[in-house]
């Protein structure tokens, strides 16, 4: 199975909105509601910070929100601050019944 | 609070087999709806999935590693294992073990423990 694909990176200004996409197929973004997103910093475990396409976990600030149409989903960081430059990667549950992660995009904060 | 401790070899050689426990803690592996999985993540590389299991005992393995993995669970021990034949250099990553809900995303992780092949 192919990974999902994401820009490898994004930039924002603090206070900007920035987007980051993750493309797949209709065997997976675009078959099912199973997309999430994880924030992962340096030398630390992923954080779930989107699932089921566009749900916030709790304690999960307002500012990240997701989306989907057709097999390109998307995360949002609206005001993007410093404390948000990490590693973000999308995931996927597929028709075969496994798990595709996308490629990750580094967001850097100017 | 639930919490996830990977635990097994930090070194292995190449074309032995890879062993790795995951350690459940708040909760457990026989809860109904939930899935456990493994995902590793080499070197500067981004995140892949590598297998799951249901609490049921139904099994679900990445296509690309599939003839190498077995995923088992241990409810007595509230645990369940990861094996890896046949290593490589290019089985070298961090290893994640991580619990997974009916909505099919990754909740809880532990904190990784990085595998090393040598050769």
């Amino acid at each position: 199975q192919s990974a999902l694909t994401q820009p490898a990176s994004v930039s924002g200004s603090p206070g900007q909105s920035i987007t980051i996409s993750c493309t797949g197929t209709s065997s997976d973004v675009g078959g099912y509601k199973y997309v999430s997103w994880y924030q992962q910093n340096p030398g630390k475990a992923p954080k779930l910070m989107i699932y089921e396409v566009s749900n916030r976990p709790s304690g999960v600030s307002n500012r990240f929100s997701g989306s989907k149409s057709g097999t390109t989903a998307s995360l949002t960081i609206s005001g993007v601050q410093a404390e948000d430059e990490a590693d973000y990667y999308c995931s996927s549950y597929t028709s075969r019944s496994t798990w595709v992660f996308g490629g990750g995009t580094k967001l850097t904060v100017l | 609070q639930l919490q996830l401790q990977e635990s097994g070899p930090g070194l292995v050689k190449s074309s032995e087999t890879l062993s790795l426990t995951c350690t459940v803690s708040g909760g457990s592996v026989s809860s109904s709806s939930y899935y456990w999985g493994w995902i590793r993540q080499s070197p500067g590389k981004g995140l892949e999935w590598i297998a799951s299991i249901y609490y049921s005992g139904s099994t679900y393995y990445n296509p690309s590693l599939k003839s190498r993995v077995t995923i088992s669970e241990d409810t007595s021990k509230n645990q369940f294992s990861l094996k890896l034949s046949s290593v490589t250099a290019a089985d070298t990553a961090v290893y994640y073990c991580a619990r997974l809900t009916p909505l099919r995303d990754f909740d809880y992780w532990g904190q990784g423990t990085l595998v090393t092949v040598s050769s």
